[in-house]
């Protein structure tokens, strides 16, 4: 079974410093990974992806992860936050589901990032 | 060009009672995902509909079940509410076909509250 651990419940960082979200997660095959974004009371905005190719993705609004398959991870980095980045932030794994549409996607519990001015 | 939309945004219920929410999917799009978000977790699968048909199920009881329409849109019903059915219920579409992983696109989801 896939599953997707984000250690960090919530993370503050000051506005201008770099910001980095673990993500670790157990799959069986290649996943395909994920990081979105949710504001409050919003639904989900994808940042960026990873299918297979080049182990670092880069994403939307300046965010990049990095894929390490030796370490199960895929963790977000950003070099410099701005505010407007305060939201929740949840990475999942994917699975294909019989070669259509990929089938499930597993979140992770979220991390939390408030930015101080 | 229209995103995912979802009805109605809010709505409140009382334990045993059924609800039913919609979604019509991102235009082009033909396969419908249902998620339940409770409050402080990440989002839980429930389904997924493609050509009118459940494809794939999550770990959830048969007191949740689906519909999907033959213009893409789609619905959830909750029957026999509970009050830890209340959370933000996200539909997402995609486009099957192929081999290829497609993107998911969410709805802004709907917000149901059980009392």
């Amino acid at each position: 079974a896939q599953s997707v651990t984000q250690p960090d419940i919530h993370i503050t960082v000051s506005e201008g410093a770099s910001l980095e979200l673990r993500c670790n997660y157990s799959y069986g095959a290649t996943p395909y990974l994920f990081w979105y974004v949710q504001s409050p009371g919003q639904g989900l905005q994808l940042l960026l992806k990873y299918f297979s190719g080049d182990t670092l993705v880069q994403g939307i609004k300046g965010f990049e992860a990095e894929f390490k398959r030796s370490q199960s991870s895929f963790n977000l980095r950003k070099p410099s936050v701005h505010w407007s980045d305060a939201a929740e932030y949840f990475c999942a794994v994917g699975a294909r589901a019989g070669g259509t549409s990929y089938g499930k996607l597993t979140f992770g519990q979220g991390t939390i990032l408030t930015v101080h001015p | 060009d229209a995103g995912v939309t979802q009805s109605p945004t809010h709505l409140i219920k009382t334990r045993g009672q059924q609800v039913t929410l919609r979604c019509s999917p991102k235009s082009g799009h033909d396969t419908v995902s249902w998620y339940q978000q409770a409050l402080g977790q990440g989002p839980q699968f429930i389904f997924q509909y493609y050509e009118e048909e459940e494809r794939q199920r999550g770990n959830f009881p048969d007191r949740f079940s689906g519909h999907q329409f033959p213009n893409y849109s789609s619905e959830l019903n909750v029957n026999a509410l509970l009050l830890g059915d209340s959370a933000l219920y996200l539909c997402a579409s995609s486009l099957a076909g192929g081999a290829a992983l497609r993107e998911l696109f969410f709805g802004e989801g709907s917000r149901l509250t059980v009392l």
